[in-house]
């Protein structure tokens, strides 16, 4: 199995523009959570999906911030319009309660720098 | 709420030292608790697990045991190697939560 995949690995963009990110998970894993990690306030759990459905996003800064998950492959988290303090890096893990329950297996991660 | 407890990094040792990286938890229930680590510039990869009262969880040389009466999942090794040189996680989830609540990290470094 490839693992979680991340893209773009690293994203330089100017504040006030759209950032996509992109996440697909471990085949077969029915739960999909987004991170945010950095120096200052560590790992956040952003927000997190079952059978694609979100959960709990409660994590979720602002506004700004949006998630989906369109299919038990693909997901997305999209800021707009993006801030110089948004810059971090963002993680995307999934995990199954069927294999290894609550074992979460995270992607490289996503690093985002906005100027 | 339940919540995890790290001690205060940077743990600075020199190669073959022993280490030590304690973590506490809060948690209601009977919560399985994990060691994750994070290698410069990757993610989060699962170290070890215990998923009982007085479970050890073992791999690459780490150990840790699972103590109900001290709400505690301490992470050790005998020998730490300049290659263990990461940021430590640990985390604990409940039954019955789909979510595992981390600890803020221990950063280890171990020098030659």
């Amino acid at each position: 199995d490839a693992g979680v995949i991340q893209s773009p690995r690293h994203e330089v963009t100017e504040m006030g523009q759209e950032v996509t990110l992109r996440c697909k998970p471990i085949s077969g894993h029915d739960y999909l959570f987004w991170y945010r990690q950095t120096m200052m306030r560590g790992l956040e759990l952003l927000i997190y999906f079952n059978n694609n459905v979100p959960i709990d996003d409660s994590g979720m800064p602002e506004d700004r911030f949006s998630a989906k998950m369109p299919n038990a492959s693909f997901s997305t988290l999209k800021i707009q319009p993006s801030e110089p303090r948004d810059s971090a890096v963002y993680f995307c893990a999934s995990s199954s309660l069927y294999g290894s329950a609550y074992e979460q297996y995270f992607g490289p991660g996503t690093r985002l720098t906005v100027t | 709420g339940n919540s995890v407890t790290q001690m205060e990094g940077p743990v600075t040792l020199s190669e073959e030292a022993f280490l030590t990286i304690n973590c506490t938890y809060t948690a209601t229930g009977y919560p399985s608790l994990f060691w994750y680590v994070q290698y410069p510039g990757e993610g989060l990869q699962l170290l070890l697990k215990a998923t009982k009262a007085d479970d050890k969880g073992s791999n690459k040389g780490f150990e840790a045991t699972y103590r109900k009466e001290t709400t505690s999942f301490h992470l050790e090794k005998g020998s730490v190697q300049v290659s263990d040189s990461a940021v430590y996680f640990c985390a604990l989830s409940d039954r019955g939560a789909d979510k595992l609540i981390f600890g803020t990290g221990t950063r280890l470094q171990v020098f030659p």
